[in-house]
């Protein structure tokens, strides 16, 4: 079984700090995983992933992530929040695809509050 | 990337009726994966459908209540049958990239009244 924890409901910051959204994974294997933002009445959108290779990726809009297998973390980072960041981020697992399909298994969800 | 179209993107509806959500795609894929949002909650997956088979349905979920037609491989559809309240969600239509990461729909909200 696959899982994914985002253990902070809500995530608040002020417009120019540096944000973290945080997420730790359970998967019996090699881990694919994956950052979505959602804004309001949108479907998800892609930003970025770790497949294999650096453990700090990036994305879309400025984003990064580090990847720590010891600790089987995958957070979201941001050097300079911006108010148009504030959404709904998901974190997401897969096992990797040398198999074939593998399902991907989503995290609750985690709001992003940028404060003017 | 993939570009999906889905329709209708909200909808109201009563309860004892049906919906079917229809979600095209740009380009051919093999799967099509058809999630639901509940508020406040996140991604479940309903069930896969390949081009030519039936859907294969999740715990949780069963043909008659979500049935799922895949007539090619560009386009597929979910119908929500015998609605009731509980239904109320945004349906999410998804495929998967040639590089690993899912691309979606822009959803469709669903009320239940």
């Amino acid at each position: 079984a696959q899982s994914v924890a985002q253990p902070e409901d809500q995530v608040n910051v002020a417009e120019g700090n540096p944000l973290t959204v945080k997420c730790t994974y359970s998967v019996s294997g090699n881990p694919y995983l994956f950052w979505y933002v959602q804004y309001p009445n949108r479907g998800l959108q892609f930003l970025l992933k770790y497949i294999t290779g650096d453990n700090l990726v990036k994305g879309s809009y400025g984003f990064e992530a580090e990847f720590n297998k010891s600790q089987t973390s995958f957070h979201l980072k941001k050097p300079s929040a911006l108010v148009s960041d504030s959404a709904l981020y998901f974190c997401a697992v897969r096992l990797d695809n040398s198999g074939g399909y593998q399902k991907v298994t989503f995290g609750i969800g985690t709001k992003l509050q940028v404060i003017p | 990337s993939a570009v999906i179209s889905q329709k209708p993107s909200r909808d109201i509806c009563q309860r004892g009726t049906s919906l079917t959500i229809q979600c095209q795609v740009d380009s051919q894929v093999t799967m099509m994966f058809w999630y639901r949002q509940q508020p406040g909650q996140s991604l479940t997956l309903i069930a896969t459908a390949n081009q030519g088979s039936e859907a294969t349905y999740e715990s949780g979920f069963v043909i008659d209540k979500f049935p799922i037609s895949r007539p090619n491989l560009t386009f597929s559809t979910l119908t929500v049958s015998n609605m009731s309240p509980e239904d109320s969600s945004i349906y999410l239509c998804s495929v998967t990239g040639s590089n690993t990461e899912a691309f979606f729909g822009q959803g469709t909200r669903l009320t239940v009244v």
